[in-house]
Protein backbone atom coordinates (compact mmCIF):
# COMPACT_ATOMS: atom_id res chain seq x y z
CA UNK A 1 0.00 0.00 0.00
CA UNK A 2 1.84 3.53 -1.54
CA UNK A 3 2.05 5.34 1.81
CA UNK A 4 -0.20 8.36 -0.47
CA UNK A 5 -3.16 7.06 -1.89
CA UNK A 6 -5.42 9.06 -4.63
CA UNK A 7 -7.68 8.28 -6.93
CA UNK A 8 -6.08 7.50 -10.38
CA UNK A 9 -9.17 9.09 -12.31
CA UNK A 10 -9.78 10.19 -14.73
CA UNK A 11 -12.09 12.75 -12.97
CA UNK A 12 -14.16 14.65 -15.40
CA UNK A 13 -15.94 17.54 -14.76
CA UNK A 14 -18.24 20.48 -16.83
CA UNK A 15 -16.28 23.84 -17.36
CA UNK A 16 -17.31 26.04 -14.63
CA UNK A 17 -18.17 23.21 -12.21
CA UNK A 18 -16.08 22.60 -8.93
CA UNK A 19 -13.17 19.43 -8.88
CA UNK A 20 -13.25 17.75 -5.88
CA UNK A 21 -9.86 15.69 -5.30
CA UNK A 22 -9.08 14.16 -2.30
CA UNK A 23 -5.90 12.27 -1.02
CA UNK A 24 -5.48 10.27 2.18
CA UNK A 25 -1.66 9.34 3.65
CA UNK A 26 -0.51 6.66 6.13
CA UNK A 27 1.81 8.02 8.19
CA UNK A 28 0.99 9.97 11.15
CA UNK A 29 4.19 12.01 11.37
CA UNK A 30 3.37 13.86 8.32
CA UNK A 31 3.80 17.79 8.80
CA UNK A 32 3.21 19.32 5.12
CA UNK A 33 1.20 18.80 2.52
CA UNK A 34 1.25 19.52 -0.83
CA UNK A 35 -0.49 19.72 -4.26
CA UNK A 36 1.20 20.05 -7.73
CA UNK A 37 -0.35 20.19 -10.84
CA UNK A 38 1.29 18.49 -13.57
CA UNK A 39 1.08 18.42 -17.76
CA UNK A 40 2.02 15.64 -19.48
CA UNK A 41 5.67 15.68 -20.23
CA UNK A 42 6.37 18.90 -17.60
CA UNK A 43 7.60 19.68 -14.11
CA UNK A 44 5.19 19.76 -11.40
CA UNK A 45 4.10 23.29 -10.60
CA UNK A 46 3.25 23.83 -6.86
CA UNK A 47 -1.00 25.26 -6.68
CA UNK A 48 -1.26 25.04 -2.67
CA UNK A 49 0.33 23.43 0.03
CA UNK A 50 -1.25 23.55 3.89
CA UNK A 51 0.04 22.72 7.39
CA UNK A 52 -2.58 23.36 9.70
CA UNK A 53 -6.10 21.50 9.84
CA UNK A 54 -8.52 23.21 8.14
CA UNK A 55 -9.33 25.12 4.91
CA UNK A 56 -6.75 27.30 3.11
CA UNK A 57 -7.99 29.56 0.17
CA UNK A 58 -5.81 30.71 -2.87
CA UNK A 59 -8.11 32.16 -5.80
CA UNK A 60 -9.76 29.13 -7.30
CA UNK A 61 -8.18 26.67 -4.96
CA UNK A 62 -8.90 25.91 -1.74
CA UNK A 63 -6.90 22.79 0.31
CA UNK A 64 -8.51 20.96 3.00
CA UNK A 65 -6.48 19.28 5.94
CA UNK A 66 -7.80 16.81 8.88
CA UNK A 67 -4.84 15.66 10.24
CA UNK A 68 -7.55 13.32 12.43
CA UNK A 69 -8.47 11.51 9.66
CA UNK A 70 -5.35 11.84 7.59
CA UNK A 71 -7.30 13.36 4.69
CA UNK A 72 -6.08 16.42 2.70
CA UNK A 73 -8.29 17.66 -0.43
CA UNK A 74 -8.35 20.17 -3.12
CA UNK A 75 -11.22 22.09 -4.72
CA UNK A 76 -10.76 24.13 -7.80
CA UNK A 77 -14.14 26.66 -8.27
CA UNK A 78 -15.25 27.31 -11.42
CA UNK A 79 -13.21 24.79 -13.53
CA UNK A 80 -11.51 25.59 -16.92
CA UNK A 81 -10.19 23.35 -19.63
CA UNK A 82 -7.17 24.70 -18.72
CA UNK A 83 -7.04 22.77 -15.29
CA UNK A 84 -6.70 19.35 -16.83
CA UNK A 85 -3.82 18.09 -15.80
CA UNK A 86 -3.02 15.49 -13.20
CA UNK A 87 -3.06 16.83 -9.50
CA UNK A 88 -0.20 15.22 -7.67
CA UNK A 89 -0.49 14.69 -3.79
CA UNK A 90 2.57 14.93 -1.88
CA UNK A 91 3.85 15.38 1.73
CA UNK A 92 6.28 15.60 3.77
CA UNK A 93 7.58 14.80 7.98
CA UNK A 94 8.95 18.43 8.39
CA UNK A 95 11.06 17.50 11.21
CA UNK A 96 12.10 14.44 10.07
CA UNK A 97 12.53 13.39 6.68
CA UNK A 98 11.81 16.40 3.96
CA UNK A 99 12.08 14.71 0.86
CA UNK A 100 8.24 14.88 -0.87
CA UNK A 101 6.12 11.22 -0.64
CA UNK A 102 3.86 11.91 -3.89
CA UNK A 103 0.60 9.90 -4.58
CA UNK A 104 0.06 8.23 -7.63
CA UNK A 105 -1.89 11.68 -8.99
CA UNK A 106 -5.60 12.04 -10.18
CA UNK A 107 -6.05 12.89 -13.60
CA UNK A 108 -8.43 15.94 -14.20
CA UNK A 109 -10.47 16.11 -17.77
CA UNK A 110 -12.62 19.42 -18.15
CA UNK A 111 -14.93 19.43 -20.57
CA UNK A 112 -15.71 22.60 -22.19
CA UNK B 1 10.29 35.44 -10.24
CA UNK B 2 13.79 33.26 -10.69
CA UNK B 3 12.93 29.51 -10.86
CA UNK B 4 15.16 26.60 -10.66
CA UNK B 5 17.20 25.77 -13.72
CA UNK B 6 18.25 22.38 -14.84
CA UNK B 7 20.20 21.61 -18.01
CA UNK B 8 20.62 19.90 -20.45
CA UNK B 9 16.98 19.59 -20.97
CA UNK B 10 17.19 16.84 -23.27
CA UNK B 11 19.65 14.32 -23.05
CA UNK B 12 20.70 10.67 -25.49
CA UNK B 13 23.30 8.44 -24.18
CA UNK B 14 24.04 4.70 -25.19
CA UNK B 15 24.25 2.29 -22.22
CA UNK B 16 27.20 2.10 -20.12
CA UNK B 17 28.00 5.45 -20.60
CA UNK B 18 27.45 8.37 -18.18
CA UNK B 19 25.75 11.33 -17.74
CA UNK B 20 26.02 14.73 -15.14
CA UNK B 21 22.82 16.47 -14.74
CA UNK B 22 23.36 20.33 -13.51
CA UNK B 23 20.32 22.05 -11.32
CA UNK B 24 20.47 25.82 -10.04
CA UNK B 25 18.31 26.38 -7.31
CA UNK B 26 16.00 29.52 -6.90
CA UNK B 27 18.28 32.23 -4.68
CA UNK B 28 18.48 32.25 -1.30
CA UNK B 29 16.72 28.21 -1.21
CA UNK B 30 19.39 26.32 0.43
CA UNK B 31 18.15 23.07 0.09
CA UNK B 32 18.27 21.02 -3.42
CA UNK B 33 16.23 17.67 -4.01
CA UNK B 34 16.74 15.38 -6.62
CA UNK B 35 13.70 13.09 -8.12
CA UNK B 36 13.21 10.45 -10.76
CA UNK B 37 9.90 10.17 -12.36
CA UNK B 38 9.57 7.23 -15.50
CA UNK B 39 6.91 7.19 -17.85
CA UNK B 40 3.66 7.21 -16.00
CA UNK B 41 4.65 7.28 -12.43
CA UNK B 42 4.69 9.65 -9.80
CA UNK B 43 8.20 11.72 -8.81
CA UNK B 44 10.50 9.07 -6.71
CA UNK B 45 12.93 10.69 -4.54
CA UNK B 46 16.85 10.43 -4.91
CA UNK B 47 18.60 12.19 -2.66
CA UNK B 48 18.70 15.98 -1.28
CA UNK B 49 21.31 18.26 0.08
CA UNK B 50 21.02 21.35 2.48
CA UNK B 51 23.95 23.35 3.18
CA UNK B 52 25.96 21.50 0.86
CA UNK B 53 26.04 18.56 3.09
CA UNK B 54 23.83 14.93 2.20
CA UNK B 55 20.71 15.56 4.83
CA UNK B 56 18.72 12.42 3.42
CA UNK B 57 18.85 9.70 0.61
CA UNK B 58 15.97 7.98 -1.43
CA UNK B 59 16.22 5.36 -3.54
CA UNK B 60 19.16 6.60 -5.50
CA UNK B 61 21.36 3.65 -7.25
CA UNK B 62 24.44 3.37 -5.86
CA UNK B 63 25.71 3.72 -10.16
CA UNK B 64 24.56 7.48 -9.07
CA UNK B 65 25.99 10.31 -6.91
CA UNK B 66 25.73 14.06 -6.38
CA UNK B 67 26.72 16.88 -4.41
CA UNK B 68 26.34 20.66 -4.05
CA UNK B 69 28.81 23.27 -4.40
CA UNK B 70 29.51 26.42 -2.34
CA UNK B 71 27.07 28.37 -4.54
CA UNK B 72 23.88 25.99 -3.69
CA UNK B 73 23.94 24.42 -7.27
CA UNK B 74 23.97 20.46 -7.33
CA UNK B 75 24.72 17.66 -10.47
CA UNK B 76 23.52 14.57 -10.47
CA UNK B 77 26.48 12.11 -11.84
CA UNK B 78 25.35 8.71 -13.56
CA UNK B 79 27.75 6.12 -14.82
CA UNK B 80 26.94 3.00 -16.36
CA UNK B 81 23.34 3.75 -17.82
CA UNK B 82 20.99 1.30 -17.92
CA UNK B 83 17.74 1.90 -20.28
CA UNK B 84 15.79 1.92 -17.23
CA UNK B 85 17.48 4.99 -16.33
CA UNK B 86 15.38 6.79 -18.96
CA UNK B 87 13.40 9.13 -17.27
CA UNK B 88 12.56 12.55 -16.45
CA UNK B 89 14.72 13.86 -13.68
CA UNK B 90 13.79 17.08 -11.45
CA UNK B 91 15.61 18.92 -9.26
CA UNK B 92 13.62 20.52 -6.27
CA UNK B 93 14.66 23.90 -4.63
CA UNK B 94 13.07 24.67 -0.91
CA UNK B 95 14.02 27.51 1.72
CA UNK B 96 14.63 26.03 5.39
CA UNK B 97 11.54 27.48 6.92
CA UNK B 98 8.02 25.96 8.07
CA UNK B 99 6.01 23.65 5.29
CA UNK B 100 9.73 23.99 3.17
CA UNK B 101 7.52 23.95 0.00
CA UNK B 102 9.57 22.53 -3.05
CA UNK B 103 9.62 24.55 -6.74
CA UNK B 104 10.47 22.18 -8.92
CA UNK B 105 12.83 22.94 -12.41
CA UNK B 106 11.80 21.74 -16.02
CA UNK B 107 13.47 18.71 -15.75
CA UNK B 108 15.90 16.80 -17.79
CA UNK B 109 14.59 14.17 -19.69
CA UNK B 110 17.58 11.42 -20.27
CA UNK B 111 17.24 8.73 -22.84
CA UNK B 112 19.12 5.48 -22.88
CA UNK B 113 19.84 3.46 -26.10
Amino acid sequence: QKEVEQNSGPLSVPEGAIASLNCTYSDRGSQSFFWYRQYSGKSPELIMFIYSNGDKEDGRFTAQLNKASQYVSLLIRDSQPSDSATYLCAVNEYTGRRALTFGSGTRLQVQP
Amino acid sequence: AAGVIQSPRHLIKEKRETATLKCYPIPRHDTVYWYQQGPGQDPQFLISFYEKMQSDKGSIPDRFSAQQFSDYHSELNMSSLELGDSALYFCASSPRRQGEEQYFGPGTRLTVT
